[in-house]
């Protein structure tokens, strides 16, 4: 069975521009949760997405929005991008039980000029 | 507040030796606790976690860890390590009753020498 897939697994963007992420979970997954993981720290939550409606979003500001399509797959968007996004941006799926695993795709990594 | 904390960013341990990785959090309500590992250039990949059954769990790849309320720690363990060990590992907690929402720890680089 396929994992998490994500793409596009790099690319580079400079200051102000707008940025797309995207995201197919595991199939039979309809849980979807975004991470941005900074060189040198830990992934810090930004949004999970569960039957296409939003039910949790971290400390990121509204630059930062996310939606889930039918299939379940997501796409994470960034506006008028600043040096400090530059990150890899983790997708993981999910079963809906509330203490299940994450399974993390390699993400996408970002970088910001 | 709620948080959790890893001890030491950076950890060598010779072939065979003990690994022990220190992970300590904060919380208010009983947490979920996990730990995961990131390979260079991959993403993570769940170790073990503890959802309040068994306070010592079993994960993969010989690590285990123990849950220790009267210490909030939930440190990671591996009798004999191995040079496919190096990696960054990093302890999460849910604070929410959920593995979606997850708060993880800065991350400990273990390093495996001959």
């Amino acid at each position: 069975d396929a994992g998490v897939t994500q793409s596009p697994t790099h690319l580079i963007k400079t200051r102000g521009q707008q940025v797309t992420l995207r995201c197919s979970p595991i199939s039979g997954h309809k849980s979807v949760s975004w991470y941005q993981q900074v060189l040198g720290q830990g992934p810090q939550f930004i949004f999970q997405y569960y039957e296409k409606e939003e039910r949790g979003r971290g400390n990121f500001p509204d630059r930062f929005s996310a939606r889930q399509f039918p299939n379940y797959s997501s796409e994470l968007n960034v506006n008028a991008l600043l040096l400090g996004d530059s990150a890899l941006y983790l997708c993981a799926s999910s079963l809906p039980s509330g203490t299940g695993e994450l399974f993390f795709g390699e993400g996408s990594r970002l970088t910001v000029l | 507040a709620q948080s959790v904390t890893q001890l030491g960013s950076h950890v060598s341990v010779s072939e065979g030796a003990l690994v022990l990785l220190r992970c300590n959090y904060s919380s208010s309500v009983p947490p979920y606790l996990f730990w995961y590992v990131q390979y260079p250039n991959q993403g993570l990949q769940l170790l073990l976690k503890y959802t309040s059954a068994a306070t010592l769990v079993k994960g993969i790849n010989g690590f285990e860890a123990e849950f220790k309320k009267s210490e909030t720690s939930f440190h990671l363990t591996k009798p004999s390590a191995h040079m496919s060990d190096a990696a960054e590992y990093f302890c999460a907690v849910s604070f929410t009753g959920t593995a979606s929402k997850l708060t993880f720890g800065t991350g400990t680089r273990l390093q495996v020498t001959l």
